[in-house]
């Protein structure tokens, strides 16, 4: 089974601040991504990566920018957290190979700024 | 940005009712349609990947169609249970990428026993 594991799935951090999330995927999958989830908003895409040191912008980047320095790790940075970024935040990964392919979760980080 | 809606918002069963949902997007420019399942707690999760217009799946009591002339789906889910209690999300290829995708914003489904 593949497997996306978020470093925390609680997070509280106070406005100013640099804040990192990580995410690993154990089943070499290319593409990695970053969601935020807003209670009626539904998931949107913040940032992807189809490659190591490879990244594309989603739909709601500003304020973020993201790292993957390994293709197994992908990380995202909250360069100066503001209360306006107290979300839940997703990972996810899939393959590149064949089309369309599902994306694969991890339990996702609830992240409060203070 | 892809246009991609569920209806209902919510919606509560009896253990037992069989129920469906829908989901509906842009007829132009179709790839390929998702639906996940997300449980509280837990991560969302993969339930069908369909591409070709007239697509049935099924994976257990639960079925999905696809209708990419008129752009919707319908998710099916038979004989409910309490399990069955979750958020289903549909999502849709953007742009032609094979791997980007637009979610809708879910339908969360509670089935009372």
């Amino acid at each position: 089974d593949v497997k996306v594991t978020q470093s925390s799935r609680y997070l509280v951090k106070r406005t100013g601040e640099k804040v990192f999330l990580e995410c690993v995927q154990d089943m070499d999958h290319e593409n990695m991504f970053w969601y935020r989830q807003d209670p009626g908003l539904g998931l949107r895409l913040i940032y992807f990566s189809y490659d190591v040191k490879m990244k594309e912008k989603g739909d709601i980047p500003e304020g973020y920018s993201v790292s993957r320095e390994k293709k197994e790790r992908f990380s995202l940075i909250l360069e100066s957290a503001s209360t306006n970024q107290t979300s839940m935040y997703l990972c996810a990964s899939s393959f590149s190979r064949g089309i369309y392919q599902p994306q694969h979760f991890g339990d996702g980080t609830r992240l409060s700024i203070l | 940005i892809l246009n991609v809606e569920q209806s209902p918002q919510s919606l509560h069963v009896q253990e037992g009712d069989s129920t469906n949902f829908t989901c509906s997007f842009p007829s132009s420019n179709f790839y390929a349609l998702h639906w996940y399942r997300w449980e509280t707690a837990k991560s969302p999760e993969a339930l069908f990947v369909m591409t070709l217009n007239g697509d049935e799946k099924k994976k257990g009591r639960i079925s999905a169609t696809l209708n990419t002339k008129e752009g919707y789906s319908y998710l099916y889910i038979k004989g409910s249970q309490p399990e069955d209690s979750a958020t289903y999300l549909c999502a849709c290829n953007s742009g032609g990428s094979n791997y980007k995708l637009t979610f809708g914003k879910g339908t969360l489904l509670t089935v009372n026993p």
